[in-house]
């Protein structure tokens, strides 16, 4: 089965600019979590949607934001970038959650200038 | 504040011998950990679960235990090969949010031919 496609894999924005990315799950995944990933700071908790829900939001700030549809494919927003957004930018799906292990994709590279 | 550590120095092993990385927590008792694997550039690939009531768990080459007297869990890979360099993270759920993990900073483990 094909498994969760991120994309683009690569993006440079300028500074101020704003960013969409998007995520498609494994087919019957519902839910969708989102992380950043630097070299500092590890995986950061971004949001979580379940049913085209938020369920759980990480401590972000309101520039970022997402939203799920009713096909559990999902897009995250950046407006006004800075240059700490750069970072690999994760999407993971589940069945329900995260007992069972998520699976990720393989990020989009997003590098502000 | 809940956290979970893991060595952030390189692992050096030579290959054939038990590769075995750390992950302690602290602040929170989780009822489960997960381990995954992350390659350069790639999002991170489940391995395995281990659930709080579970002292020890194996698939094929890996064994993961989870102590909750010391707030552990170890990972290993027996018989290791260069194949298996790369980042292992740990990570579990928040205390107040099942779907929410926390991760540890990942431990880069390079196998020596």
């Amino acid at each position: 089965k094909a498994g969760v496609t991120q994309t683009p894999r690569y993006l440079i924005k300028t500074r101020g600019q704003q960013v969409t990315l998007s995520c498609s799950p494994i087919s019957g995944h519902r839910s969708v979590s989102w992380y950043q990933q630097t070299p500092g700071q590890g995986l950061q908790f971004l949001f979580e949607y379940f049913s085209e829900t938020q369920r759980n939001k990480g401590n972000f700030p309101g520039r970022f934001s997402g939203r799920q549809f009713s096909n559990s494919r999902s897009e995250m927003n950046v407006s006004t970038l800075e240059l700490g957004d750069s970072a690999l930018y994760l999407c993971a799906s589940s069945l329900d959650g995260t007992v069972q292990g998520y699976t990720f994709g393989s990020g989009t590279r997003l590098t502000v200038v | 504040s809940q956290k979970i550590e893991q060595n952030s120095e390189a692992l050096n092993i030579q290959e054939g011998k038990t590769a075995t990385l750390t992950c302690n927590y602290t602040n929170y008792s989780p009822a489960y950990l997960q381990w995954y694997r992350q390659d350069p550039g790639r999002g991170p690939v489940f391995l395995l679960l281990i659930r709080e009531n579970e002292k020890e768990k194996r698939k094929e080459r890996l064994k993961v235990t989870f102590d909750t007297t010391l707030k552990q869990s170890l990972f290993h890979i027996t018989a290791s090969q260069p194949a298996d360099s790369a980042t292992y993270l740990c990570a579990s759920p928040r205390g107040d949010s099942n779907y929410q993990l926390i991760w540890g900073a990942g431990t880069k483990l390079i196998i020596k031919p």
